[in-house]
């Protein structure tokens, strides 16, 4: 069965600070794709990134980066130079494509807390 | 604008009443989900349709109905049979099988 372990509840760093949250996952499927989703205090989720299972190669947008690693069946998130902005539940989640649909599942999410 | 909206944005409801959730979305998308997200949990799929007039159960569709008689709009009835229907619930779409899911912004029930 598929699973997302974000073992993080909370973390608190202060501005600039460098924070990594992370995501491990499990899947029977050799094809899959993994998601990272922001939910700021409003509530939408907002979708930061979709990598699939045949590409490892990581991936860097601003001070957003990502570490997407097969053999530890994990795909981390990094803020570099976090800023108050980046305040949010951030989750990970992992879709099998076997299903005939996408199946989203998510982790408890982790509560990032940047204060000034 | 393309996006998705929800409404209402907070709703209350009475024990035995079944209420419905809006969702509507302008993009096109073929696929929407209904998903329940509780406190310090991640969200749970309740249904989802892939095409118009199809929808298929999610992992805790018990309680709840859906109807997809519009491409645009996936509305969700909280029925009297939800035991405890108090959560935050989110609306997605997305436009094929394997792309990501844009989300609405919620609309958070309360049962009093």
């Amino acid at each position: 069965a598929q699973k997302v372990t974000q073992a993080q509840t909370e973390i608190s760093v202060v501005e600039k600070e460098d924070v990594t949250l992370d995501c491990v996952y499990e899947t029977r499927d050799t094809t899959y794709y993994l998601f990272w989703y922001k939910q700021p205090p409003s509530g939408e989720l907002v979708f930061l990134i979709r990598r699939n299972s045949f590409d490892e190669q990581n991936e860097i947008s601003g001070r957003y980066s990502w570490n997407f690693q097969k053999s530890t069946s994990s795909f981390n998130f990094t803020i570099t130079a976090s800023q108050v902005v980046d305040s949010a539940v951030y989750f990970c989640a992992l879709s099998e494509v076997n299903t005939g649909f996408q199946k989203l599942v998510f982790g408890t999410g982790t509560r990032l807390l940047v204060s000034p | 604008d393309g996006g998705i909206t929800q409404s209402p944005k907070y709703l209350f409801r009475k024990e035995g009443q079944n209420v419905t959730l809006s969702c509507e979305q302008n993009l096109n998308h073929d696929a929407m989900y209904w998903y329940r997200q509780d406190p310090g949990q991640g969200l749970r799929l309740i249904y989802y349709s892939q095409i118009v007039n199809d929808f298929q159960k999610g992992d805790i569709a018990e309680g709840y109905s859906v109807s997809r008689e519009k491409k645009e709009s996936f509305p969700l009835t909280v029925t009297s049979a939800q035991k405890n229907p108090t959560a935050f619930y989110l609306c997605a779409s997305s436009e094929g099988l394997y792309n990501e899911q844009f989300f609405g912004p919620g609309t958070r029930l309360t049962v009093l």
